[in-house]
């Protein structure tokens, strides 16, 4: 069964610190893996890895994939207040069943307090 | 370029009770997917529709059915509601059936069954 798992479920730090966020997955034909960020309602976008060992990188933000062990990290350095939301990872298959469509975690629940 | 938009975005209906969800993608984007979101599960594909034709289908009852206009709007409708349909229901949009990364999400319908 297709599957992704993302720890931990809760994080709750203070600001400045910085946090590593973990997804693992298992999903035949895979294409693409994805982070989101959710704040309130909609999932807004942040990274897309397909290659392995390629770290992405915008800001405070930063992930890398490992296709060989089927995880990718997502770190968050000098965090703020503003980082607070639901960290999502999703992966996308390439064919068959899985084509089209983004399994996700529940998602890491991120607390940063001032 | 206005974004995604669901409505209703609250609903509250009653066991055994019908609903039909409303989304609007961006103008150009022929293809809408909805995803179901709880606390418990995360965000679990519903399906994903293109040019009026359902490309993919998750493992969700025959209750929840869906369709897409000519226009790329589209309904999905949850029929004979059970308590933990409770949810919200985020739909999906993108230009075309290719990356992942461009797709964007609507606000949802936080629907309520009681």
């Amino acid at each position: 069964e297709d599957k992704v798992v993302q720890s931990p479920l809760s994080l709750v730090v203070h600001e400045g610190d910085t946090v590593t966020l973990n997804c693992s997955y298992e999903v035949t034909n895979f294409r693409s893996l994805l982070w989101y960020k959710q704040e309130k309602k909609a999932p807004t976008f942040l990274f897309m890895l397909t290659s392995s060992g390629i770290e992405k990188k915008s800001g405070r933000l930063s992930s890398i994939l490992d296709k060989k062990e089927l995880f990718s990290i997502l770190n968050i350095t000098a965090t703020q207040t503003g980082d607070s939301a639901i960290y999502l990872c999703a992966v996308e298959g390439r064919r068959g069943s899985t084509l089209g469509r983004l399994y996700f975690g529940r998602g890491t629940q991120l607390t940063v307090w001032p | 370029k206005a974004g995604v938009t669901q409505t209703p975005r609250y609903l509250i209906k009653t066991r055994g009770q019908q609903v039909t969800l409303s989304c609007s993608p961006i103008s150009g984007h022929r293809s809408v997917s909805w995803y179901q979101q709880t606390p418990g599960q995360g965000l679990q594909f519903l399906f994903e529709y293109f040019s009026e034709t359902q490309r993919n289908k998750g493992n969700f009852p025959g209750r929840f059915s869906g369709r897409q206009f000519s226009n790329s709007r589209s309904e999905m409708n949850v029929s004979t509601l059970e308590l933990g349909d409770s949810a919200l229901y985020l739909c999906a949009s993108r230009q075309g059936t290719g990356a992942m990364y461009e797709q964007y999400f609507g606000p949802g319908t936080r629907l309520t069954v009681t």
